[in-house]
């Protein structure tokens, strides 16, 4: 079992429909975040949970939000998205206390495609 | 906000040659990052350095950080096909991670 898991692996869906994505790490660490990847563009931050509480929203759009239960599950809902949407989404996990060269762990990435 | 710069962006390079990229950051950190990601996967981490000066490697890979010039290089030697990947650099500040813009290196048989 990898230390981040994410599913679904892949998404398809229109842009009226309501979908989520889901991540889970399983390394005991309490800080979780979501990247956008899209083609030729750096890694995008979009949101971060420290503790359960967002630190960091990156001036996303409203159509995309966060929810973090608890320290090992994040999930990204997503609804009404558009086509430029369409990109690859990576959840990771860092321990924000503790030795000072932690690092972060993505999980595998959730592939949406917006129609 | 911290920015982070990778050259080159692309890197086409020959089995069996040497190159470096290099990532420069815009602000004071004490850590940099470099990760790995392969066409379709996520990103694997190499390495953390946390100190001027500080040198680590792998393989064919040696990345070392000077933290008053406020830039990282990766080192490869004697690249082999297995290497082409897409390398980013990361620094960290608190619990933010800022990335580079990757260097998407392609090695040639």
């Amino acid at each position: 079992e990898t230390g981040v898991t994410q599913t679904p692996r892949h998404l398809v869906m229109g842009m009226t429909n309501k979908k989520s994505l889901k991540c889970e790490q399983h390394l005991g660490h309490n800080a979780m975040y979501w990247y956008k990847q899209s083609a030729k563009k750096p890694l995008e931050l979009m949101f971060v949970y420290n503790f359960k509480e967002q630190t960091e929203n990156n001036s996303v759009p409203s159509r995309f939000s966060p929810e973090c239960p608890n320290s090992s599950h994040l999930f990204l809902h997503l609804h009404t998205l558009q086509p430029e949407d369409s990109a690859l989404y990576l959840c990771a996990s860092s321990q924000v206390k503790g030795a000072k060269g932690n690092t972060i762990y993505f999980g595998e990435g959730s592939w949406l495609t917006v129609v | 906000e911290l920015k982070v710069e990778q050259n080159p962006l692309f890197l086409s390079m020959q089995e069996g040659k040497n190159y470096t990229i290099y990532c420069n950051y815009s602000t004071t950190s004490d850590r940099l990052y470099w990760y790995r990601q392969d066409p379709g996967k996520s990103l694997e981490s190499l390495f953390v350095l946390l100190s001027n000066g500080a040198v680590k490697q792998e393989g064919r890979l040696m990345a070392s950080l000077d933290t008053k010039a406020r830039l990282s290089t990766l080192h490869i030697t004697a690249a082999v096909h297995d290497l082409s990947a897409t390398y980013f650099c990361a620094v960290g500040t608190g619990n933010q991670f800022y990335f580079g813009t990757g260097t998407s290196l392609t090695v040639i048989p």
